[in-house]
C-alpha cells in the first residue's frame, strides 16, 4: 500500500516568491493534514481537512498561505509571497478519522528553503 | 491548554546501552492519546505506539517499552540494548478530541559504536 506522497521533496526559492506544495494522502483516508516543522522542533499543525472542507485552519497565517483540498483527495498549499521565516520543512500526512485514536499517517515532507 | 514538554533535547549513548526518553504533558481533557513517532535523518515520521489515556498498562515492543504514569502526567519511552540504528529524533505528541497532534520539541538520540 503506498504512503502518503509529497512533492516536491526539496524547494528552494527567494523571498517574495511563490511556493507550492502538493500532497496525494493514502487512498481511503478522509481526514488530511498540513504541519510545519522549524528546525529543532516538533511539527505544528497549520490546517486539517475533512473530505474537501478545512474544519481547523487556526493556524494557518491567512495572509500569505491558502490550501485546497479540491474532490477531498490530493491538497496544494501555497505560499504567497514566501518570506525568510518560511525556511521549515512542510509535512502532509493523513488518516482514516478525526478521533484522537487514529493514527497519522506522514509524508517524506518538503524541505523548504527561502533565500 | 494542552503542552508536551521532552526535556531532553540531546542524548548520546553506546551501543547497547539502555537509555529513557522522557515525556510530560499537560492536558485539561479526561480523554486523550498520547504518542510517539520517531524521525530518522530521511525526515519521515515513523509511528512508534500510542496510548489512551484510559490505558496505563506499560508496553513492551521488543527492545522498546513504554510506561505511562497519569500521576505524573509522563510518558516516558525506554530503548534497551541500544543500536546505532535508533539514532534519530524522537518526538512524544498528545492528542484530545480531535485529532490534532501537540508535539514536543523532540529528543535527538545518538548511538555510537
Amino acid at each position: 500500500e503506498a504512503g502518503v506522497v509529497q512533492s516536491p521533496r526539496y524547494k528552494i526559492i527567494e523571498k517574495k516568491q511563490p511556493v507550492a506544495f502538493w500532497c496525494n494522502p493514502i487512498s481511503g483516508h478522509n481526514t488530511l493534514y498540513w504541519y510545519r516543522q522549524n528546525l529543532g522542533q516538533g511539527p505544528e499543525l497549520l490546517i486539517r481537512y475533512e473530505n474537501e472542507e478545512a474544519v481547523d485552519d487556526s493556524q494557518l497565517p491567512k495572509d500569505r498561505f491558502s490550501a485546497e483540498r479540491l474532490k477531498g483527495v490530493d491538497s496544494t498549499l501555497k505560499i504567497q509571497p514566501a518570506e525568510l521565516g518560511d525556511s521549515a520543512v512542510y509535512l502532509c500526512a493523513s488518516s482514516l478519522g478525526t478521533s484522537g485514536n487514529n493514527e497519522q499517517f506522514f509524508g517524506p515532507g518538503t524541505r523548504l528553503t527561502v533565500l | 491548554a494542552q503542552k508536551v514538554t521532552q526535556a531532553q533535547t540531546e542524548i548520546s549513548v553506546v551501543e547497547k546501552e539502555d537509555v529513557t526518553l522522557d515525556c510530560v504533558y499537560e492536558t485539561r481533557d479526561t480523554t486523550y492519546y498520547l504518542f510517539w513517532y520517531k524521525q530518522p535523518p530521511s525526515g519521515e515520521l515513523v509511528f512508534l505506539i500510542r496510548r489512551n489515556s484510559f490505558d496505563e498498562q506499560n508496553e513492551i515492543s521488543g527492545r522498546y517499552s513504554w510506561n505511562f504514569q497519569k500521576s505524573t502526567s509522563s510518558f516516558n519511552f525506554t530503548i534497551t540494548a541500544s543500536q546505532v540504528v535508533d539514532s534519530a529524533v524522537y518526538f512524544c505528541a498528545l492528542t484530545g478530541g480531535y485529532n490534532k497532534l501537540i508535539f514536543g520539541a523532540g529528543t535527538r538520540l545518538a548511538v555510537h559504536p
